[in-house]
């Protein structure tokens, strides 16, 4: 998985907690995406970053924020889970000068 | 607006029978086009990828896909199907010049029986 890991790997928590999930890089590469995955829809992009302390909305940003203070780890954080947020998270990471995306195995988070 | 669309949820094949993917996109400018796929349990595996040049373009696993630009489609193809090609495949575009955020399609499950 290109030297790409997240943890957990699965998540069960309740409505209304925080739940942070973390990607860690082993390459120094500059720009990382947060996706989630759900039956029908593909892969939508959440949040993306391109740089330690630079990061940007994706298309499904709503409840969710994300932070990155050093280049190998990208954390996304869902301040208040909600039911719909139950889903499979997947990051990715994009070497510069490329369009080749490389994925983490992914993090299948359930909120009840 | 860039949209991706895979017309097909499901495709069943026959194991040694050739094997066809759809997908159809919509951008402006010049696409950027990508097959990936992914296996139970697993992330996304990157398969090929067009950007310019031959029409044809070969990917890992012995895949390969068509550039049809008249079409919009870029069709994902392996001659001789395997049991172990069953997983799910995306289909992802952006448009050249954009930033490098892919649209995806939704998936299209492929089942090989043997």
């Amino acid at each position: 998985d290109a030297g790409i890991t997240q943890s957990p790997r699965h998540k069960v928590t309740e409505t209304g907690t925080p739940v942070t999930l973390r990607c860690h890089q082993t390459e120094n590469h500059r720009y990382m995406y947060w996706y989630r995955q759900d039956p029908g829809h593909g892969l939508r992009l959440i949040h993306y970053s391109y740089g330690v302390k630079d990061t940007d909305k994706g298309e499904v940003s709503d409840g969710y924020s994300v932070s990155r203070s050093k280049t190998e780890d990208f954390l996304l954080t869902l301040e208040s889970a909600t039911s719909s947020q139950t889903s499979v998270y997947f990051c990715a990471i994009r070497p510069g000068g490329t369009d080749t995306q490389y994925f983490g195995p992914g993090t299948r988070l359930t909120v009840l | 607006a860039q949209s991706v669309a895979q017309p097909e949820d499901q495709v069943n094949v026959a194991e040694g029978n050739p094997l066809t993917v759809k997908c159809t996109y919509s951008v402006s400018g010049n696409p950027y086009l990508f097959w990936y796929v992914q296996y139970p349990n697993r992330g996304l595996q990157f398969l090929l990828k067009y950007i310019t040049g031959d029409n044809l373009v070969k990917g890992s696993y012995g895949f390969e896909a068509e550039f049809n630009k008249s079409q919009t489609s870029f069709h994902l193809k392996k001659p001789s199907a395997l049991v172990s090609d069953s997983a799910l495949y995306f289909c992802a575009v952006r448009e050249e010049g954009s930033n490098y955020q892919l649209i995806w399609g939704a998936g299209t499950k492929l089942i090989i029986k043997p």
